[in-house]
């Protein structure tokens, strides 16, 4: 069983719309939770932590976290197409060691 | 201030050589962890170091196995190169502050193994 499930896609959505991107663990003992965006090709670049129960907002972007329904996602508000790329959701219990999902590839269509 | 380094950026093999990764860390970072990344895949954590020391292991085989020098740079190695240890293969640098850690991921090495 994984520990950190996302829908792979690929999420299409207009320019200038909000995309919605999902995750679900099933450690309840994860602690840190993280999205990653990665380009074909590059490396995982990260975009937001989430520690706490709640909304965090940075710029274009909000974590959302609900550790009582294991369930964490990411809005992308006005997305662009520079936003087309795959979305890694990962989460940390104790040590450090990243568990990751197998991605979401969004797709924002002009 | 540098971020990630890695070397090299590609590398092609055969089956059944061995190969070193290396990974320099962000300044002021103590602590690396490689990860492997198939294609298709999200990355899988092979193993954590700190103060030189291997901190924690994933799910993978002796075959893997790396080092960090004082410096806190680190190294990667495989051997005996099966097909399918063809992958990224990523380091990534640690940074710990109240209680939160938060890891950046340098370019990655794309190995093949043919």
């Amino acid at each position: 069983q994984k520990e950190v499930e996302q829908n792979s896609g690929p999420l299409s959505v207009p320019e200038g719309a909000i995309a919605s991107l999902n995750c679900t663990y099933s450690d309840r003992g994860s602690q840190s939770f993280f999205w990653y965006r990665q380009y074909s090709g590059k490396s995982p670049e990260l975009i937001m932590s989430i520690y706490s129960n709640g909304d965090k907002e940075d710029g274009r972007f909000t974590a959302q976290l609900n550790k009582a329904s294991q369930y964490v996602s990411l809005l992308i508000r006005d997305s662009q197409p520079s936003d087309s790329a795959t979305y890694l959701c990962a989460s940390t219990g104790g040590g450090n060691k990243l568990t990751f999902g197998t991605g979401t590839q969004l797709k924002v269509e002009l | 201030d540098a971020g990630v380094t890695q070397s090299p950026t590609h590398l092609i093999k055969t089956r059944g050589q061995q190969v070193t990764l290396r990974c320099s860390p962000k300044s002021g970072h103590d602590t690396v962890s490689w990860y492997q990344q198939a294609l298709g895949q999200g990355p899988q954590f092979i193993f954590q170091y700190y103060e030189e020391e291997e901190r924690q292991r994933g799910n993978f085989p002796d075959r893997f196995s790396g080092h960090q020098f004082p410096n806190y740079s680190s190294e990667l190695n495989v051997n005996a190169l099966l097909l399918g240890d063809s992958a990224l293969y990523l380091c990534a640098s640690i940074t710990e502050g109240g209680g939160q850690e938060t890891q950046y991921f340098g370019p990655g090495t794309r190995l093949l193994v043919l």
